[in-house]
């Protein structure tokens, strides 16, 4: 099994909403990873947990909570998000530094 | 800092071979990866050059010159459904997982 699946695939939320994405591998890959891209732009690395613990941040906001409850597991809680937080949200998993597998995704609009 | 480099389009015909050139400025340089994206998908793995010289992948093939830090992807035989955003990340032992992707390049397939 090299999937990786994420829900929801679509999702819209108003800004003082709370929601969470979710992402599973079981590949036993030991990083996991968010991602967020805009269209036309390329991957932009939000996090990154290996071992289960969070080993980057990439200065992203507070309204962006990762949760990591499992080797296979890996959350994204949503609070309080603006419009310009629209896009779409890759996780992404690997045992290695040499290639990541993404999910399909989920795309988010705020309004 | 990490920068790369690559051409924002290329159009060609079906059949034709197409050229990617990645240039890359990076600390402690790991690799170089190659993603496709189609319109509406996920990345997905290409191939990856961690030493000098061609690896070969059915119709794709990505060579990599440390020295010049340059890289490039070849596609041979080009088919429409080749037609998709393609992506070169570097990843560096300063950091472990995390990928600076470039700009992406357009290849448009035409009939």
């Amino acid at each position: 099994d090299t999937e990786v699946t994420q829900t929801p695939k679509h999702l819209v939320m108003g800004m003082t909403n709370k929601k969470s994405l979710k992402c599973e591998q079981h590949m036993g890959h030991r990083a996991m990873y968010w991602y967020k891209q805009k269209a036309k732009k390329p991957p932009e690395l939000m996090f990154v947990y290996s071992y289960e613990k969070l080993s980057i941040n990439e200065s992203v906001p507070s309204r962006f909570s990762p949760e990591c409850p499992n080797s296979s597991l890996l959350n994204l809680h949503l609070h309080a998000l603006q419009p310009e937080d629209s896009a779409l949200y890759l996780c992404a998993s690997s045992q290695d530094n040499r290639e990541q597998y993404f999910g399909p995704g989920t795309r988010l609009t705020v309004t | 800092g990490q920068s790369l480099e690559q051409p924002s389009e290329v159009t060609a015909v079906e059949g034709a071979i197409v050229q990617i050139n990645c240039t890359y400025q990076t600390s402690g340089f790991y690799g170089l990866s190659w993603y496709q994206q189609h319109d509406g998908g996920a990345p997905t793995f290409l191939s990856y050059n961690a030493l000098d010289g061609l690896e070969e992948t059915g119709r794709f093939s990505s060579f990599l010159s440390r020295s010049d830090s340059y890289g490039y992807l070849l596609l041979q035989e080009l088919q429409m459904k080749d037609s998709a955003s393609y992506f070169c990340a570097v990843g560096s032992t300063d950091s472990w997982g995390k990928l600076q992707f470039g700009a992406g390049t357009q290849v448009v397939v035409t009939p």
